[in-house]
C-alpha cells in the first residue's frame, strides 16, 4: 500500500465548479506540500502545511493530523487550473518526501 | 522562504550520451534532493546531495549512472550518464530552508 494516496486519480469539471482533491498519508509527517504540474512538466509549490488550513486565491488547502488527511480546494474553477495535482508528504522518521501519484484535472470551459 | 532554478527546463538527447541539470538556489540550504519522475509515475528520490561528501543515493540507483555534485549550499548539479530511452523523465531537485522544502520547477528530458 502506497504511503500516499490521491483521489481521485482523474477529474473532470465544468469551468466554475468547485473541486476537492484529496489525500491521504499512513505515516507520521512533520508537513505536506501541495504542488501543481502543467502539461509540460513544469512544478510550482502551491501550498505547505502542518496544521490547519491555508488560502492562496482560489486556492484552499486543509489538513487534519489526526485523521492523516488533506484537501486542496479549488473554488470558481478555471480551464487554466487543468494540471496535475501532487500532494507530498515530509516523514518524520527519516525526513524524506514521499510523494502521491497526482490527481489530473481538466476544467471544461 | 527560497527560489530554486533549474537548467535546463528541457532537452532531447541522443542515446548514449550524458546531460548534465543545474540546480541553483537563492538561499543557502542545508540539505538538497534530486528526485525522477518516469512517464505515468510519481516522483521518487534518486539521491541526497551532501555539501562537501558524497552523494547518499536510494536503493536502486547508482552513482556512475547519476554522479552528483554539490560544491556550496547553493548549487548541485545530477547528471544522467549513458543515456536510453529509459532515463526519459522529468528530474526534479529541492532544499531544505530553515525546515521547510522548496521546489524546483523539473527538467523535462527525452531521450531517442
Amino acid at each position: 500500500k502506497n504511503e500516499v494516496e490521491q483521489s481521485p486519480q482523474n477529474l473532470t469539471a465544468q469551468e466554475g465548479e468547485f473541486i476537492t482533491i484529496n489525500c491521504s498519508y499512513s505515516v507520521g509527517i512533520s508537513a505536506l506540500h501541495w504542488l501543481q504540474q502543467h502539461p509540460g512538466g513544469g512544478i510550482v509549490s502551491l501550498f505547505m502545511l502542518s496544521s490547519g488550513k491555508k488560502k492562496h486565491g482560489r486556492l484552499i488547502a486543509t489538513i487534519n493530523i489526526q485523521e492523516k488527511h488533506s484537501s486542496l480546494h479549488i473554488t470558481a474553477s478555471h480551464p487554466r487550473d487543468s494540471a496535475v495535482y501532487i500532494c507530498a508528504v515530509l516523514r518524520n522518521r527519516d525526513d524524506k518526501i514521499i510523494f502521491g501519484k497526482g490527481t489530473r484535472l481538466h476544467i471544461l470551459p | 522562504s527560497a527560489v530554486i532554478s533549474q537548467k535546463p527546463s528541457r532537452d532531447i538527447c541522443q542515446r548514449g550520451t550524458s546531460l548534465t541539470i543545474q540546480c541553483q538556489v537563492d538561499s543557502q540550504v542545508t540539505m538538497m534532493f534530486w528526485y525522477r519522475q518516469q512517464p505515468g509515475q510519481s516522483l521518487t528520490l534518486i539521491a541526497t546531495a551532501n555539501q562537501g561528501s558524497e552523494a547518499t543515493y536510494e536503493s536502486g540507483f547508482v552513482i556512475d549512472k547519476f554522479p552528483i555534485s554539490r560544491p556550496n549550499l547553493t548549487f548541485s548539479t545530477l547528471t544522467v550518464s549513458n543515456m536510453s530511452p529509459e532515463d526519459s523523465s522529468i528530474y526534479l531537485c529541492s532544499g531544505t530552508v530553515f525546515n521547510e522544502q522548496f521546489f524546483g520547477p523539473g527538467t523535462r528530458l527525452t531521450v531517442l
